[in-house]
């Protein structure tokens, strides 16, 4: 069964830092790109950063450049984010998701498989 | 950045109606948009991608159409089931960006 399971939300004041985990399991993890994309209490999705299947290419919105940082380890089949100085409008469910893709003139991307989400709370 | 907007932000419909909602793009991505459903504490879910295909396991009353800039999400036939969010999503450039949601409600 095709699986992702995130963790490591909570509760942290702001300025505080926080790492989230996704445990990927039913593909093969390393041959897919995977992403972030998160969503504040009652508003819309947001995409957040994105990584390539071997990391050596990783993409961020704006608003979180220079303070989260993307990796992965496929030989642990788990994605991660790391968040530093973090503020209050980074509270949100945070969705793991992955990356399927389809040729055309360019590749099309398109998230296929989503985690449950975990909740990062920034609050003091 | 690309800009999504959706219309309308919600309806009411009735089981058995015909819904489309529609996407417009701030700059032409071809058919580079895919589309989800998302139920209050669930994770979204793929159905569209690509702009017209239906992913693996989504019912075909579901469907997607259009290219460049203006595109359709089409219900064919509502069901109990399809009462939900649903947004759009641009996967031409970084960041992809989504459309802000429409609501689906029960009339």
């Amino acid at each position: 069964e095709l699986q992702l399971v995130e963790s490591g939300g909570g509760l942290v004041q702001p300025g505080g830092s926080l790492r989230l985990s996704c445990a990927a399991s039913g593909f093969s993890f390393s041959t897919y790109c995977m992403t972030w994309v998160r969503q504040a209490p009652g508003k819309g999705l947001e995409w957040v950063a994105n990584i390539q299947q071997d990391g050596s290419d990783k993409y961020y919105v704006d608003s979180v450049k220079g303070r989260f940082t993307i990796s992965r380890d496929n030989a642990k089949n788990s994605l991660y984010l790391q968040m530093n100085s973090l503020r209050a409008e980074d509270t949100a469910v945070y969705y793991c998701a992955r990356d399927g893709a389809v040729r055309g003139v360019m590749i099309h991307y398109y998230m296929d498989v989503w985690g449950k989400g975990t909740t990062v709370t920034v609050s003091s | 950045d690309i800009q999504m907007t959706q219309s309308p932000s919600s309806l009411s419909a009735s089981v058995g109606d015909r819904v489309t909602i529609t996407c417009r793009a701030s700059q032409r991505i071809s058919t580079y948009i895919n589309w989800f459903q998302q139920k209050p504490g669930k994770g979204p879910k793929l159905l569209i991608y690509a702009a017209s295909s239906l992913q693996s396991g989504v019912p075909s009353r579901f469907s997607g159409s259009g290219s460049g800039t203006d595109f359709t999400l089409t219900i064919s036939s509502l069901q109990p089931e399809d009462f939900a969010t649903y947004y759009c999503q641009q996967s031409y450039s970084i960041p992809r960006t989504f459309g802000q949601g429409t609501k689906v409600e029960i009339k």
